[in-house]
């Protein structure tokens, strides 16, 4: 099956900086990438996602890129802001299949 | 986006009751639901993928007869966590997506229900 690791497992960042969290998975015909932001207590958030068939992905402040050579996926946070914090969250799954494998997640704290 | 619930946010009940948690979707038909659990600080553990008029797929190592899944409607899937124990205190996620591309593979997430067994 599928494996996702996501590193760091923590990330702390002054306001302003940038941040970036990586992921990488096993499984060649995994074809879609989702992250997701999950706040204390509340459920799991799409920020933004990103199909094997685009390089990259940018809304704003954030950007996804991928490799599928290598099987890895980036998360880039610019200007980062304290609302930021929380867990993160790449997975990857295969087209119509729907199930998704979750990496074990990048806890983010943004200092003011 | 498409929105999904769950019912209750949150229960406690003794040990060796049975707990049943709802996960309905409002605005959209699901033809599959997954069922998650998450430890604290832990990332999110598929268990099962209940899908409408069908038996659910488990994970493995997920006990089937413990963790009972009925999909009995595309806007509603159940869980019931049966002869619940303290090891089985945690925090339950349904998720969903309707099958339409192109938010095929986007799952959407109901808010968690907060399982305590005493």
């Amino acid at each position: 099956g599928e494996n996702v690791e996501q590193h760091p497992s923590t990330l702390s960042v002054q306001e302003g900086d940038s941040a970036v969290i990586k992921c990488t998975y096993s499984d060649s015909a995994s074809n879609y990438f989702p992250w997701y932001k999950q706040e204390l207590g509340k459920r799991p958030q799409l920020i933004i996602d990103i199909r094997s068939n685009v390089g990259e992905k940018k809304d704003q402040r954030i950007a996804v890129t991928l490799n599928k050579t290598a099987k890895h996926f980036s998360l880039h946070i610019t200007e980062t802001q304290p609302e930021d914090s929380a867990v993160y969250f790449c997975a990857a799954s295969r087209t119509n299949a729907g199930k998704s494998t979750f990496g074990d997640g990048t806890t983010l704290t943004v200092k003011p | 986006g498409a929105v999904v619930s769950q019912h209750p946010s949150w229960v406690i009940c003794k040990s060796g009751t049975s707990v049943k948690i709802e996960c309905r979707s409002l605005d959209f038909q699901a033809t599959t639901m997954f069922w998650y659990r998450q430890f604290p600080k832990q990332s999110l553990m598929l268990m099962a993928t209940s899908n409408e008029g069908s038996k659910a797929t488990y994970e493995q190592g997920v006990e089937k007869d413990k963790f009972l899944i009925n999909h009995a409607s595309l806007t509603l899937s159940t869980l019931t966590v049966t002869s619940a124990h303290p090891e089985d205190s945690s925090f339950y996620i349904c998720s969903a997506y309707s099958g339409s591309t192109p938010q095929y593979n986007e799952q959407f997430f109901g808010p968690g229900t907060r399982l305590t067994v005493l």
